[in-house]
């Protein structure tokens, strides 16, 4: 049984960073592609950004370009989500989740980490 | 930027059926991806490929594509059911880079 165990609630001042941790496990680790998606107070979800841990190279949504970067740590089959440049609307629960695919075709984001709450204040 | 669209609420009793859509352009030539979500909660994947039904999700959980417009349908909703639901997908084969729908609401009265 596959799961994502996420770092804990973090509380940043305007201007500062934060980075969010990832760790899989019971599960096969680099193939799959993790995705960052995010919860802002009366928002949907957005997806911000994924790397496939195999490859290393990370793909982000045009609007957090610059701002963000995601890694993976084949090593401790963690991910590492680091957002800078906080500003008071980046206050949201932060979610990994993994994408399973059937070839080359996409299945979903089928188990999930379970939220970091990132307050800036 | 490409948008999903989805009404921001819809309402049923128990029993009666739920449908919930997503529309977009690229839709007819991309899947869509349903979650639930509640309070509290992380998501949960209960629709792929469109009409695709993960082990585990309940039956009365199906989708349905039509042109630019993908629907949720829950039939014989229960109270547990009340959620928010988002719709996913991408306007390109080529760039990774995925949209959700602004989310429904869905209530049981």
């Amino acid at each position: 049984q596959v799961r994502l165990v996420q770092s804990g609630t973090e509380m940043k001042r305007p201007g500062s960073s934060v980075r969010v941790s990832c760790r899989a496990s019971g599960g096969t680790f680099s193939v799959n592609a993790i995705s960052w998606i995010r919860l802002a107070p009366g928002q949907g979800l957005e997806w911000m950004g994924g790397v496939i841990p195999a490859s290393g190279a990370p793909t982000y949504a045009k609007k957090f370009q610059g701002r963000l970067t995601v890694t993976a740590d084949e090593s401790t089959t963690t991910v590492y989500m680091e957002l800078r440049s906080l500003r008071i609307d980046d206050t949201a629960v932060y979610y990994c989740a993994r994408e399973v695919a059937t070839g080359t075709e996409y299945d979903g984001m089928d188990v999930w980490g379970q939220g970091t709450m990132v307050n800036v204040s | 930027s490409y948008e999903l669209t989805q009404p921001p609420s819809v309402s049923v009793s128990p029993g009666q059926t739920a449908r919930i859509t997503c529309s977009g352009d690229a839709l007819p030539q991309q899947y869509a991806y349903w979650y639930q979500r509640k309070p509290g909660q992380a998501p949960v994947l209960i629709i792929f490929k469109d009409v695709q039904r993960p082990a585990g999700i309940p039956e009365r959980f199906s989708g349905s594509t039509s042109g630019t417009t993908v629907t949720l349908t829950i039939s014989g909703v229960q109270a547990e059911d009340e959620a928010d639901y988002y719709c996913q997908s991408t306007d390109s084969n080529d760039s990774y880079e995925w949209v959700f729908g602004g989310g429904t609401k869905l209530t049981v009265l």
